[in-house]
């Protein structure tokens, strides 16, 4: 089946420090891979994609992502996180098709404190 | 990139009534668009897929007749929530995949609509 799996739920971070949350897929094929954030009471934005090529990604506001296709992940990296970056991420995977949907994990939370 | 505007914002209506959420692609024409529900605390949850000039297809568990979805254009979807009650009380997002020979196929997502049913 495919799915999804963001274990943390909620991840507190001191501003400056590093992040790091984990996103692991199960999918039959080679999947397209996202991360989404989302701020309170607001629609999702992008951050980075993974189609082929590098498997590290770079997204914005600093955002990174590697794709680990012999792990079935594809952690979003931030080496100094800002207060700003406080929302919830979504990571998403799909099939390189036009019409098919994605399916999202169940997001994780990210707090920063000063 | 590409625009993806949904209204209203937030809504709230008399248990009973319908309401209507659009979703528009502002600089594109999508012949797909997708209807998310997010409950609090969780995830996006696909509730149908919206394909311009045809009907949609809805997700396993979704009322046909309690959601109507109409896609009569290549830039606007419209979300009816009829006969709302309390339970239908959630935050709706719309999305929409730019076309390949235009862009990637990437989504790109509304803003959300939060309906309340009081």
């Amino acid at each position: 089946a495919q799915s999804v799996t963001q274990p943390d739920i909620h991840i507190t971070v001191s501003e400056g420090a590093s992040l790091e949350l984990r996103c692991n897929y199960s999918y039959g094929a080679t999947p397209y891979l996202f991360w989404y954030v989302q701020s309170p009471g607001q629609g999702l934005q992008l951050l980075l994609k993974y189609f082929s090529g590098d498997t590290l990604v770079q997204g914005i506001k600093g955002f990174e992502a590697e794709f680990k296709r012999s792990q079935s992940s594809f952690n979003l990296r931030k080496p100094s996180v800002h207060w700003s970056d406080a929302a919830e991420y979504f990571c998403a995977v799909g099939p390189p098709s036009a019409t098919n949907k994605l399916i999202f994990g169940t997001g994780t939370l990210l707090a920063v404190q000063p | 990139g590409a625009v993806v505007s949904q209204h209203p914002s937030r809504v709230i209506c008399k248990s009973g009534t319908s309401v209507k959420i659009e979703c528009r692609s502002l600089d594109f024409q999508a012949t797909t668009m997708f209807w998310y529900r997010q409950f609090p605390k969780q995830s996006l949850m696909l509730m149908a897929t919206s394909n311009e000039g045809s009907k949609a297809t809805y997700e396993q568990g979704v009322e046909k007749d309690k959601f109507l979805i109409n896609h009569a254009s290549l830039t606007l979807s419209t979300l009816t929530v009829t006969s709302a009650h309390p339970e239908d009380s959630s935050f709706y997002i719309c999305s929409a995949r730019v076309p390949r020979g235009v862009g990637t196929g990437e989504l790109f997502f509304g803003e959300g609509s939060r309906l309340t049913v009081l």
